[in-house]
């Protein structure tokens, strides 16, 4: 079980404005920053959004991220169909000796 | 471009040792803190652990403390796991990625199957 929640599922139409979230606690997303990442179906993990609300280069800025205390969400808006797949949150923690945590992962369906 | 190429994966039977490689290229190898992430089948990724760029700082999940070593060798522009007593919940793919706790890039992984 993750220490990150996120919502097993999420759904728009093409064009939509679409957000998930991932909460936390105080010794991960409380005090460190969140990073997010895309998996799309038969890949390896891609990150899109790093430190909370920043994008890589090559990143559309459909893509947005935010956070408020122990808790992260991303947004996509202009909802595209390329767009489905596996999102997860992740964040470093400082509990036992630190680790990065990642959430169980939210999987999106462009409807 | 970076690039990152892992390999060495395979069917191991419980208990038994696989050594993973992961071979770096399209960037200064040895100036970037390295890291490990695995994911099970249907699973989300889970940090393994990471490595400083002179290898002198290590870390570790705890689930693999004392069972994965994670070593490089900055001339060969390789980063390796050392994956010994493997039990069936080591069954994963593994990635292997730039970065200390951000996971920057990724390679495409290497599937470990432990089962007898």
């Amino acid at each position: 079980q993750s220490v990150l929640t996120q919502p097993p599922s999420a759904s728009g139409t093409p064009g939509q404005r679409v957000t998930m979230s991932c909460s936390g606690g105080s010794s991960n997303i409380g005090r460190n920053t969140v990073n997010w990442y895309q998996q799309l179906p038969g890949t390896a993990p891609k990150l899109l959004i790093y430190n909370d609300n920043q994008r890589p280069s090559g990143v559309p800025d459909r893509f947005s991220g935010s956070k408020s205390g122990t808790s992260a969400s991303l947004a996509i808006s202009g909802l595209q169909s390329e767009d489905e797949a596996d999102y997860y949150c992740a964040a470093w923690d400082d509990s036992l000796s630190g680790r990065v945590l990642f959430g169980g992962g939210t999987k999106l369906t462009v409807l | 471009e970076v690039q990152l190429v892992e390999s060495g994966g395979g069917m191991v039977q419980p208990g038994g040792s696989l050594r993973l490689s992961c071979a770096a290229s399209g960037f200064g190898f040895g100036n970037y803190w390295m890291s490990w992430v695995r994911q099970a089948p249907g699973k989300g990724p889970e940090w393994v652990g990471n490595i400083k760029q002179d290898g002198s700082e290590k870390y570790y999940v705890e689930s693999v403390k004392g069972r994965f070593t994670i070593s490089r060798d900055n001339a060969k522009n390789l980063l390796y796991l050392q994956v010994n007593s493997l039990r069936a919940d080591d069954t994963a793919v593994y990635y292997c990625t730039r970065g200390r706790t951000t996971a920057e890039h990724w390679g495409q992984g290497t599937l470990v199957i432990v089962s007898s």
